[in-house]
């Protein structure tokens, strides 16, 4: 069975601080993988993908790695704000299905 | 504004009654989906559609129907709604292959 799980499940952190965030898979014959967030409320906003044959993509402050021999994925995050504050999703595409993992919980303190 | 919006943000209904939620997208994207979102469960497939006239089911597709006869359009119908689909639905879009997905703000569904 396709699972992906997030580690930790949730994070508090003071502001200013770098983090990472984990995702594992099980399936490593993936498509892409992306990582999203999501505020209160709200759907998803796609943050980056990377796609199977690529190791990490960066936007901004944010890095995402990927790993597919050991079934992982990190986001990075850099500096990390207040508004940085939301849950995390990291899916995995196979073929046309998104496996989505559970999600990290971000809070920055201010 | 181009997007993706769905309708009613927020719906009550009862046991057994029909409901529709509307999605509709505006940069003509071939595929669309459907997920709920439901707390320990996370994230999942109910349906998706490659092309207009193309569906195809998900991980979860039962009490559920879909149709797409335009390609801007994918509603999903509950033929007779179940408590336990109380949830929170969102539709999502991508133009295919490796390109992210884009989602929709969510209908949160209450079935009493």
């Amino acid at each position: 069975k396709q699972e992906v799980t997030q580690i930790p499940a949730a994070l508090s952190v003071p502001e200013g601080e770098n983090l990472v965030l984990n995702c594992s898979f099980t399936d490593s014959a993936i498509y892409n993988l992306q990582w999203f967030r999501q505020d209160p409320g709200k759907g998803l906003t796609s943050l980056l993908l990377i796609q199977s044959s690529q190791r990490e993509q960066t936007s901004g402050r944010l890095n995402a790695s990927l790993d597919k021999s050991s079934g992982r994925s990190t986001l990075y995050i850099a500096a990390s704000q207040p508004g940085d504050s939301a849950t995390y999703l990291c899916a995995v595409e196979y073929g046309n299905k998104l496996v989505f993992g559970a999600g990290t919980i971000l809070r920055v303190k201010s | 504004d181009a997007g993706i919006t769905q309708s009613p943000r927020y719906k009550i209904t009862e046991t057994g009654r029909q409901v529709t939620l509307m999605c509709h997208q505006t940069w003509s994207h071939s595929y669309m989906f459907w997920y709920r979102q439901d707390l320990g469960h996370g994230l999942r497939l109910i349906y998706y559609s490659a092309a207009a006239d193309i569906t195809d089911k998900g991980e979860v597709p039962d009490g559920y129907v879909v149709s797409r006869s335009k390609t801007e359009n994918f509603p999903l119908t509950l033929e007779s709604a179940t408590r336990s689909q109380t949830s929170v639905y969102f539709c999502a879009s991508s133009v295919g292959g490796y390109s992210p997905l884009h989602f929709g703000n969510g209908t949160r569904l209450t079935v009493t």
